[in-house]
C-alpha cells in the first residue's frame, strides 16, 4: 500500500517557468489537499478538494492552480514560478470526516 | 493571525524523562485537535487527537490534555525515547470537519540518550 505518492522529490525552477507537482493516493480517499511548509511558518493550506470535480482555496492559493479529474490524482500547477514559491510542498488525503490526514513525503521546490 | 500557536520552537529532554509540548489556540469554536510528528525529509504523520468533549486522551506513551477555559493543550510523552526526536505540530480544523486544517509552527523535540 503506497499511500500518498508525490513526484518529483526535488525540483529547481527559474523565475517564470511553469511546472506541475504530482500527487496520487491509492486509498480511495475523497479528500485531498496541498500544503506548503516554510521555515518558522508551519504548514499552510494552498488548495483542497472534497471529491473529483470539486476544488476550493485554502489559506495561500495565489499563484497555484489545481484540478481533480479523478479520485486518485490531485496535481498542483505553478503557472509562472516566483522565488516566493520556494518551499516544501506536501500533499495529503483523508477518508471520512475528521479522520487524520495522510501526508506524502513532500516535494522540495527551489525557484531562482 | 495565527489561530494555533506553538510558542516553543525547540525542546530538549533526557531519555526516560517526560517531554511536554504546548499549544495554544485563539478560536473558542475549535472542537477537535490533532498532533502530528514529522521526521526530516518525510511527511507529517498523525500521532494523537482529542475532541473538545474530553479533557484527556491517552495512547501508550502519548497523552494529550485539553484545557478549554485556557484554550490550551499539551502533549506529554512518557518516557521519552531518542526515536521521539522530531518536529511536533499541533493542528485544528477551522470549520466543521477537517476541510481546512490549521497548523502551529511546530516544536522541535530532541531526546538525548
Amino acid at each position: 500500500n503506497a499511500g500518498v505518492t508525490q513526484t518529483p522529490k526535488f525540483q529547481v525552477l527559474k523565475t517564470g517557468q511553469s511546472m506541475t507537482l504530482q500527487c496520487a493516493q491509492d486509498m480511495n480517499h475523497e479528500y485531498m489537499s496541498w500544503y506548503r511548509q516554510d521555515p518558522g511558518m508551519g504548514l499552510r493550506l494552498i488548495h483542497y478538494s472534497v471529491g473529483a470535480g470539486i476544488t476550493d482555496q485554502g489559506e495561500v492559493p495565489n499563484g497555484y492552480n489545481v484540478s481533480r479529474s479523478t479520485t486518485e490524482d490531485f496535481p498542483l500547477r505553478l503557472l509562472s514560478a516566483a522565488p516566493s514559491q520556494t518551499s516544501v510542498y506536501f500533499c495529503a488525503s483523508r477518508g471520512i470526516l475528521n479522520s487524520p490526514l495522510h501526508f506524502g513525503n513532500g516535494t522540495r521546490l527551489t525557484v531562482t | 493571525d495565527q489561530q494555533v500557536k506553538q510558542n516553543s520552537p525547540s525542546l530538549s529532554v533526557q531519555e526516560g524523562r517526560i517531554s511536554i509540548l504546548n499549544c495554544d489556540y485563539t478560536n473558542s469554536m475549535f472542537d477537535y485537535f490533532l498532533w502530528y510528528k514529522k521526521y526530516p525529509a518525510e511527511g507529517p504523520t498523525f500521532l494523537i487527537s482529542i475532541s473538545s468533549i474530553k479533557d484527556k486522551n491517552e495512547d501508550g506513551r502519548f497523552t494529550v490534555f485539553l484545557n478549554k477555559s485556557a484554550k490550551h493543550l499539551s502533549l506529554h510523552i512518557v518516557p521519552s525515547q531518542p526515536g521521539d526526536s522530531a518536529v511536533y505540530f499541533c493542528a485544528a480544523p477551522t470549520q466543521g470537519g477537517s476541510e481546512k486544517l490549521v497548523f502551529g509552527k511546530g516544536t522541535k523535540l530532541t531526546v538525548n540518550p
